[in-house]
């Protein structure tokens, strides 16, 4: 069964302050690794992933993937408040993707 | 684009009563799921469909949810008889066939509670 950890559970950190978020993952086929925030209901997508240690970059958010350690991370840089989210990490095999549980952030004034 | 479009947003029932989800995916978009994501924990794939036909319903409950894309666009998910345990967001994604940019996109969710 394919499944996927992300870590750490919570986070609460003040605004200016950087963030690294990780996602392990066991999944067979593996094909992409895919970031989402969700902020009240819908999840809304950040990055795709698919080729190991080449970054994905949009404004103060950057993700790497390392197929060889199974896992990836997603750096948030100078966090504001609006970043207080949960963030969702998920991979697909042959078009059905596994999510993680999500970390949920929170950034304080 | 319009987004994907669910309704109702919100939902309270009875358990053993039952209750329908409706979803209209984004134009073009042949790829539909529906997520079953509990409080403090990840989305859960219910079903996939690619237009018409179930691609994956292997950890849909059989016994009381069903699912139906008539024609391939809108969808819907019945729960009948509704348990306790199902209280949770039903969020339907959709996605094309070409996902070179990546991701689904989701609609707004429907929150039911089961009393």
């Amino acid at each position: 069964e394919d499944k996927v950890v992300q870590s750490p559970l919570s986070l609460v950190v003040h605004e200016g302050d950087t963030v690294t978020l990780n996602c392990s993952y066991e999944v067979t086929n593996f094909r992409s690794l895919l970031w989402y925030k969700q902020e009240k209901k819908a999840p809304t997508f950040l990055f795709m992933l698919t080729s190991s240690g080449i970054e994905k970059k949009s404004g103060r958010l950057s993700s790497i993937l390392d197929k060889k350690e199974l896992s990836s991370i997603l750096n948030i840089t100078a966090t504001q408040t609006g970043d207080s989210a949960i963030y969702l990490c998920a991979v697909t095999n042959a078009g059905k993707s596994t999510f993680g549980d999500g970390t949920t952030l929170t950034v304080k004034p | 684009e319009a987004g994907v479009a669910q309704s109702p947003r919100y939902k309270i029932i009875e358990k053993r009563q039952s209750v329908a989800f409706w979803c209209n995916p984004i134009s073009g978009h042949a790829t539909l799921y529906w997520y079953q994501q509990i409080l403090g924990q990840g989305p859960k794939l219910l079903i996939q469909f690619q237009n018409n036909g179930v691609v994956d319903d292997s950890q849909l409950p059989k016994d009381r949810f069903s699912a139906e894309r008539l024609k391939g666009v809108d969808s819907t998910l019945k729960i009948q008889p509704a348990k306790l345990e199902d209280s949770a967001v039903y969020l339907c994604a959709s996605s094309s066939l070409n996902r070179a940019r990546g991701g689904y996109t989701f609609g707004s969710g429907t929150r039911l509670t089961v009393v």
